[in-house]
């Protein structure tokens, strides 16, 4: 069974661009996680999409924002990139909304840097 | 408000010798705590998750954790080291186990085991 899939697996934008992060879940799971590990500041969580609807959002400005699509896929969109959005991006996905911690499964990130 | 704190940035063990990675929290509620482990470019594992049921939880890798609430805390132990086990543990905790997305993340603490 193929894992939770990110691309790109490396970003390199130019302060004030806009990127566009993309996640694709586990074959049936329909919640998408995003969360940031910046340096320093630790993991923090983004967003949470569950059948098409952004369902929960963490402490991140509005120029943090995504989609989800029929297909479950997810994609997240940074605008007005500031040099502190370099980051690891993480996604994660579950079988059903409320399923918990204990059935995410984490993909390998994209590693965004802003210059 | 909830909130983890690992009380070591870097633990280094020699292989076959225990390692011990401490972590402790703060919750309004019944909390559910996890343990994440995060090898270099990969993804976030689950090693073991705690949800209110028996407060000693065994994990993969001959990994277990005990849940004290008196001391708030769910410390990471694992009788004897192996090289493999070499990477970044992260304990995590969550009201609602986790169902809302919100995970809040320790800052991590890197495990080194020498040979």
């Amino acid at each position: 069974e193929a894992g939770v899939t990110q691309s790109p697996t490396h970003l390199i934008k130019t302060r004030g661009q806009q990127a566009t992060l993309r996640c694709s879940p586990i074959s049936g799971h329909t919640s998408v996680y995003w969360y940031q590990q910046a340096l320093g500041l630790g993991l923090q969580f983004l967003l949470w999409y569950d059948e098409g609807e952004e369902r929960n959002r963490g402490n991140f400005p509005p120029r943090f924002s995504g989609r989800q699509f029929p297909n479950y896929s997810s994609e997240l969109n940074v605008n007005a990139l500031e040099l502190e959005d370099s980051a690891l991006y993480l996604c994660a996905s579950s079988l059903f909304r409320g399923q918990g911690a204990g059935g995410y499964t984490f993909g390998s990130g994209t590693r965004l840097t802003v210059v | 408000a909830q909130s983890v704190t690992q009380l070591d940035s870097h633990v280094s063990v020699s292989e076959g010798t225990p390692v011990l990675l401490r972590c402790n929290y703060s919750s309004s509620y019944s909390p559910s705590l996890f343990w994440y482990v995060q090898h270099p470019n990969k993804g976030l594992q689950l090693l073991l998750k705690y949800t209110s049921a028996a407060t000693l939880v065994k994990g993969i890798n001959g990994f277990e954790a005990e849940f004290k609430k008196s001391e708030t805390s769910f410390h990471l132990t694992k009788p004897s080291a192996h090289m493999s086990d070499a990477a970044e543990y992260f304990c995590v905790v969550s009201d609602y186990g986790g169902s809302q997305g919100n995970l809040i993340f320790g800052k991590g603490t890197k495990l080194s085991v020498k040979p």
